[in-house]
């Protein structure tokens, strides 16, 4: 496989599960990150790795908790969601953090009921 | 406050036409990403603009960089259905850790 691969592509969960959203790059990057997009709003920035470290997290509310194991792999950890997290997840990752080319996955499309 | 404001928000049109969408801020880049993104994809990277007034040409499409870098357009020509998607811009954070994206304008292109 090539490129940025989440799994899974889609999700429903309760609010009272936990589930995790995996995304593996196959492109040797050293930055990676998750995005969340909701309908009218622009992608938001919610955390941002380089080489297995957290550099950024960007106000996310403890109910996600991130996970790099690896500069390869990157997993969202969910539990006790709110209706209003349902979102496309998506994943990206670059050469180093900051770049200006983001190579994106497909996206978990997440709904919380 | 949103750093990357995208006009129009929605745009429809026939094949064939012409059509402009603009990415406006109040802050200056040193660089601005246009990105593409197709339903049930992520978003792809179209072209990067870096000198003010740099004006940049992908087959059909035409990126301006404006003067004091705080603006960018995107202008297509001859629009075809294949170009049906939203049109992100974005640049990189104050922090230097990640891309910030506007909301992106929605285009629909019908034969």
């Amino acid at each position: 496989e090539t490129g940025v691969t989440q799994t899974p592509r889609h999700l429903v969960m309760g609010m009272t599960n936990k589930k995790s959203l995996k995304c593996e790059q196959h492109l040797g990057h050293n930055a990676m990150y998750w995005y969340k997009q909701s309908a009218k709003k622009p992608l938001e920035l919610m955390f941002v790795y380089s080489l297995e470290e957290r550099v950024e997290n960007n106000s996310v509310p403890s109910r996600f908790s991130p996970e790099c194991p690896n500069s390869s792999h990157l997993f969202l950890h969910l539990h006790t969601l709110q209706p209003e997290d349902s979102a496309l997840y998506l994943c990206a990752s670059s050469q180093v953090v900051g770049d200006t080319e983001a190579f994106f996955g497909q996206g978990t499309r997440l709904t919380v009921v | 406050t949103q750093l990357l404001e995208q006009s129009p928000q929605f745009l429809s049109i026939q094949e064939g036409e012409n059509l402009t969408v603009y990415c406006n801020s109040s802050s200056v880049f040193s660089s601005l990403q246009w990105y593409r993104q197709e339903p049930g994809e992520g978003p792809v990277l179209l072209v990067t603009v870096v000198t003010g007034g740099e004006v940049k040409k992908l087959k059909r499409l035409t990126f301006q960089f404006g003067d004091a870098r705080k603006d960018s357009s995107l202008h297509i020509t001859a629009a075809q259905p294949g170009d049906t998607g939203l049109y992100l811009c974005a640049g990189v954070t104050n922090s230097g850790y990640a891309l910030n994206f506007g909301k992106g304008t929605s285009l629909l292109v019908t034969p």
